[in-house]
């Protein structure tokens, strides 16, 4: 295992309200990304870090901000959650040779 | 722009047969190129990764080789398990520019293999 852990693992809430999921390595790695799973669409990259408060905008950013204040910690902000930001949320970390591990995910329900 | 094209599934096979997964690619550059398994309610594990043309990576049985000349990188077993039902992505990943080596992947492919 790649020493990756997310938390919640589920959680529901509603429309409007924001919601932070919390990805955190034990590898030490430099880069580390939120993805989004949905049917039909594959894993889409929502924002990356490449460093402590190193971070920047991937394909579907729009409604999402990240923050990075330890090397170990990449969080995920949804700042007003709607309906359509359901979805399964991974979390990965890349290593030396180019190789992205995944995190165990955390499905959100927006009502 | 860069992309990667699976072909569609869900795809059923029964107990040792052959398994095919087609996935080519389109990118500007030479990328890397990787296969990831999802099983169910699982993330995503690495399966076998190729770093440069005619590279064959390799894992439990499973293949693929990266050609250059066809943008290629098609999975192959030679005889499949109940186990290895799962969905199958394709992925690479590129340095140039701002890319910073992000993953883009194919749609996802699912594998059933009945006994």
């Amino acid at each position: 295992d790649a020493g990756i852990t997310q938390s919640p693992r589920h959680k529901v809430t509603e429309t409007g309200t924001p919601v932070t999921l919390r990805c955190h390595q034990t590898e030490n790695h430099r880069y580390m990304y939120w993805y989004r799973q949905d049917p039909g669409h594959g894993l889409r990259l929502i924002h990356y870090s490449y460093g402590v408060k190193d971070t920047d905008k991937g394909e579907v950013s729009d409604g999402y901000s990240v923050s990075r204040s330890k090397t170990e910690d990449f969080l995920l902000t949804l700042e007003s959650a709607t309906s359509s930001q359901t979805s399964v949320y991974f979390c990965a970390i890349r290593d030396r040779v180019e190789t992205q591990y995944f995190g165990p995910g955390t499905r959100l329900l927006v009502l | 722009g860069d992309s990667v094209t699976q072909m569609e599934g869900p795809v059923t096979l029964s107990e040792e047969a052959f398994l095919t997964i087609n996935c080519t690619y389109t990118a500007t550059g030479y990328p890397s190129l990787f296969w990831y398994v999802q099983y169910p309610g699982e993330g995503l594990q690495l399966l076998l990764k190729a770093t440069k043309a005619d590279d064959k990576g390799s894992n439990k049985g499973f293949e693929a080789t990266y050609r250059k000349e066809t943008t290629s990188f098609h999975l192959e077993k030679g005889s499949v398990q109940v186990s290895d039902s799962a969905v199958y992505f394709c992925a690479l990943s590129l340095f140039y520019g701002g890319s910073q080596g992000n993953l883009i992947f194919g749609k996802g492919t699912k594998l059933s293999v009945k006994p």
